[in-house]
């Protein structure tokens, strides 16, 4: 069964702006990662969060996770056309260590 | 180091036929798994091994399913009979030594039983 929801389901945005998706989840986690999946290829991980941890960088992507209302969020800055693509989350119940993965959300940048 | 490697990348087969399914782990992780990839149930995890040995399965959806992994180095996704239903995407990924470390998925099996 799938752990985490993102929101939205499909996001449509212009070159050089932010695209922001969101992570809800039900029970407590170890972690939490975000992947993202190009048409047609497996999936590529982007960044993992720790539980202890609020806020992570890694080049143009933010991520933030609050543990208190069981979500996190993705941000894109200053998107590309090289951006479109699926974007999941994936948690780690703090009881099961297996990962469950969300629905995605489908990113398209336009040129 | 190439990444995961699965093969065939694309799998046609007529229903009732066996149908198997290979991964080549990235050398040196401790974990496998295989995913199951559809538009109606997303990625749903089937079964992982942890230094070869199977330790989850739940995920498996029927006995028509079955996964090994004699060496470190390869394992097979079998499914037999086959059944249009089980047309999906099927992901092997692993990682190095944790459930929840980054986990590296290969290209994927586009499967397609008619």
């Amino acid at each position: 069964s799938q752990q985490g929801e993102e929101d939205p389901q499909a996001l449509s945005i212009q070159e050089g702006e932010n695209a922001t998706m969101n992570c809800s989840y039900k029970t407590s986690i170890n972690n939490l990662q975000w992947y993202r999946q190009n048409s047609g290829r497996g999936l590529v991980h982007l960044i993992l969060i720790r539980s202890n941890e609020r806020e992570k960088h890694s080049g143009r992507l933010r991520v933030t996770l609050d543990t208190s209302k069981k979500s996190s969020s993705l941000l894109i800055t200053a998107s590309r056309a090289a951006d479109t693509a699926s974007y999941f989350c994936a948690t780690d119940e703090s009881n099961d260590y297996k990962l469950s993965f969300g629905a995605g959300t489908t990113v398209t940048v336009r040129a | 180091d190439a990444g995961v490697i699965q093969s065939p990348r694309h799998e046609v087969t007529e229903m009732g036929q066996e149908v198997t399914l290979r991964c080549k782990p990235i050398s040196g992780h401790d974990y496998l798994f295989w995913y199951r990839q559809t538009m109606m149930r997303g990625l749903e995890l089937l079964i992982y091994f942890n230094n070869n040995v199977p330790i989850d399965d739940s995920g498996m959806p029927e006995d028509r399913f079955s996964a090994k992994m004699p060496n470190a180095s390869f394992s097979t996704l079998k499914i037999q009979p086959s059944e249009p239903r089980d047309s999906a995407v099927y992901f092997c990924a692993s990682s190095l030594q944790r459930t929840s470390d980054e986990q590296f998925f290969g290209p994927g099996t586009r499967l397609t039983v008619l």
